[in-house]
């Protein structure tokens, strides 16, 4: 069975500073793992997907995230935010023994202060 | 070159109504999903559907719930006698193949809300 844990529900951060969204992960093989993005009253928008090549993923909008397998984690991050970054983010895994189907974390929902 | 496609956008019913909701998937896909997101909630898989087959529903509620995928036209998830747990939006996706590293692309989901 598949899972997936977004250590926060909210996180607050100023325009200009840091994010750090975290995500860890279950799977029972190897997996393929995405950071999905969802504004308000829209769908979801793929930022970046690891599928076992580099472990480093560069994604749009300058985020990337780093594969860790010994900690079974997925974090996403982006040196400095921008207003238009407010949105609910989702990671997701998905493996073959799954069918392929996603399992979504619960969300982090970003605020960006001015 | 149009995403997916879901329609309607927004949809009310009553109790006990039905509603029918739509899904085009992207030029070239085949494969569509549907997902269901609670208010304050992730993401939650229903079902998997190639055309005219049903390859994995086991997310779907057991009763009242159904959906298909024929050879010509759009993926329909269907929802009998509905009740105010129905209300939700409801994501459809698509992949051009089943290879775990292609990512699903979603369409703008329906905003079901039971009166």
């Amino acid at each position: 069975a598949q899972s997936v844990t977004q250590l926060d529900s909210h996180v607050s951060v100023s325009e200009g500073t840091p994010v750090l969204l975290r995500c860890n992960y279950s799977s029972s093989y190897s997996p393929s793992l995405f950071w999905y993005v969802q504004h308000p009253n829209k769908g979801l928008q793929l930022l970046l997907k690891y599928t076992s090549a580099a472990t480093l993923v560069k994604g749009i909008n300058g985020f990337e995230a780093e594969f860790k397998k010994s900690e079974t984690s997925f974090h996403l991050t982006k040196p400095s935010a921008h207003m238009s970054d407010a949105a609910e983010y989702f990671c997701v895994v998905s493996d073959r023994a799954a069918g392929n189907k996603l399992t979504f974390g619960g969300g982090t929902r970003v605020l960006v202060k001015p | 070159n149009a995403g997916v496609m879901q329609n309607p956008r927004h949809l009310v019913r009553r109790r006990g109504q039905e509603a029918r909701l739509r899904c085009s998937p992207m030029k070239g896909h085949s494969h569509v999903y549907w997902y269901r997101q609670l208010p304050e909630e992730g993401l939650k898989f229903m079902v998997y559907l190639q055309k005219e087959n049903i390859i994995d529903e086991s997310g779907m509620p057991k009763e009242r719930f159904s959906a298909e995928f024929p050879k010509e036209g759009p993926s329909i998830l269907r929802i009998q006698q509905v009740v105010r747990g129905d209300s939700a939006a409801y994501f459809c996706a698509s992949s051009p193949d089943r290879q775990d590293n292609q990512p699903q692309h979603f369409g703008d989901g329906t905003r079901l809300s039971i009166l």
